[in-house]
């Protein structure tokens, strides 16, 4: 089956650093990948789409310019977390969907960041 | 607006059988999804209906009828691993999933 993975898994940063999170696609070209944030004991929240060669569309009240979001190619995607704040704490699940039509996502194991 | 209703907590008894169920409302429909997370892991796929009835899965079915915007995931056998959440998901017209807060099953033996 499909197989994304993320890098890192887990993240400590300072206040006020940036940190970027790798998300891949191992076995499949993934024209399409999405961006997730979750907070405990709730449930995925969008964040934006990422299109491989154009600019990602991000879901309302997520600022673009805080979570920089890149799809150069067809097997990894990136999202920046700017100038990170102990609010940005959270775990972050990247997902891609095959080209092929599937409508299936499938998941990265998710980076969990924590902004000291 | 768009909302997807499950329960946010059940309780089940191993060997037993539990049934979660998720109600819908969405701009267009393209299916519906069960997800299984375990807490700090990301959501594994588990199936996906897109026309009304049962899907049977080994010891997971899923039920779809469109017409009443509902489904469940009926777990058999349940096993002390099956402790999750289970998320529901409702893929819209533009091909966007919506996404329910999901229900945390928590087995006890």
């Amino acid at each position: 089956g499909a197989v994304v993975s993320q890098h890192p898994s887990w993240v400590i940063c300072k206040s006020g650093t940036s940190v970027k999170i790798e998300c891949r696609s191992l076995d499949f070209q993934a024209t399409t990948m999405f961006w997730y944030r979750q907070f405990p004991k709730q449930s995925l929240m969008l964040m934006a789409t990422s299109n491989e060669g154009s600019k990602a569309t991000y879901e309302q009240g997520v600022e673009k310019d805080k979570f920089l979001i890149n799809h150069a190619s067809l097997t990894l995607s990136t999202l920046t977390v700017t100038s990170a704040h102990p609010e940005d704490s959270s775990f972050y699940i990247c997902s891609a969907r095959e080209p092929s039509g599937d409508v299936k996502q499938y998941f990265g194991p998710g980076t969990r960041l924590t902004v000291t | 607006g768009q909302n997807i209703d499950q329960p946010t907590e059940m309780t089940a008894t191993e060997g037993a059988i539990v049934q979660i169920n998720c109600t819908y409302q969405t701009s267009g429909f393209n299916g519906l999804f069960w997800y299984q997370q375990h807490a700090g892991e990301a959501p594994t796929f588990l199936s996906y209906n897109v026309l009304d009835g049962l899907e049977e899965k080994g010891r997971f079915s899923s039920f779809l009828s469109r017409s009443k915007g509902y489904s469940y995931l009926l777990l058999k056998e349940l096993q002390m691993k099956d402790s999750a959440s289970y998320l529901c998901a409702v893929m819209d017209s533009n091909y966007q999933l919506i996404w329910g807060a999901g229900t945390k099953l928590i087995i006890k033996p």
